[in-house]
């Protein structure tokens, strides 16, 4: 079955730099969500999108913002890259409501590694 | 706020031996908890939710957990480990505030000996 896909895998930048990750859901499914995931710690949400608009927002930095695009994809754009900013980014998707799927259950991609230098 | 505790960092267990894993929540209303599995560089894998109904609930590769609403909690459990189940163990809660994000716990992780 085709999963979450996330690029890049890794990704190494210097500090200041700019970064973008990119999420492509699951087919069918038209909500996203990004998660960061900091070295030893649990995954905190950052923010979510449904239907290509923004639905939920979590602590995610000024620096950072996220869009949703016409086929569902998500891409989050990172600026003037900190150190702490170092982590596992997660995407994950759900799927649309219909009467045998659920809107409950979170799909998660394989992650990207963000390395700040 | 909803959320979620997993008290023990880490928990041992033999081969073959019955596993659990700790969870409790603290929610406002009904809980839609979920346990997801981590292996070392993967994404989190859904194991198994929590919505309503019985509250004995089985999910992927033999595991199933326990919704006990008096204890507040959602114990992960298998039969019979296996070495291939040693990984990190997270537990999670639905936002009901924003019926999106999910709220983890800090993790479990698992390490099953031969």
């Amino acid at each position: 079955a085709a999963g979450v896909i996330q690029s890049p895998r890794h990704l190494i930048k210097e500090k200041r730099e700019t970064a973008t990750l990119k999420c492509y859901p699951i087919p069918r499914h038209d909500t996203v969500y990004w998660y960061q995931q900091g070295p030893g710690q649990d995954p905190q949400f950052l923010i979510s999108f449904y239907e290509k608009m923004q639905s939920d927002k979590g602590s995610i930095p000024d620096r950072f913002s996220a869009q949703q695009f016409s086929d569902y994809h998500s891409e989050l754009n990172m600026s003037s890259l900190e150190l702490g900013d170092s982590a596992l980014y997660f995407c994950a998707s759900s799927p649309t409501p219909g009467p045998r799927t659920s809107t409950d259950t979170q799909y998660f991609g394989p992650g990207t590694r963000l390395t700040v230098l | 706020a909803q959320s979620v505790a997993q008290p023990e960092d880490q928990v041992n267990v033999a081969e073959g031996n019955p596993l659990t894993v700790k969870c409790t929540y603290s929610v406002s209303g009904n809980p839609y908890l979920f346990w997801y599995v981590q292996y070392p560089n993967r994404g989190l894998q859904f194991l198994l939710k929590y919505i309503t109904g019985d509250n004995l609930v089985k999910g992927s590769y033999g595991f199933e957990a326990e919704f006990n609403k008096s204890q507040t909690s959602f114990h992960l459990k298998k039969p019979s480990a296996l070495v291939s189940d040693s990984a990190l163990y997270f537990c999670a809660v639905r936002d009901i505030r924003s019926f999106q994000k999910l709220v983890f716990g800090t993790g479990t992780r698992l390490l099953v000996s031969p």
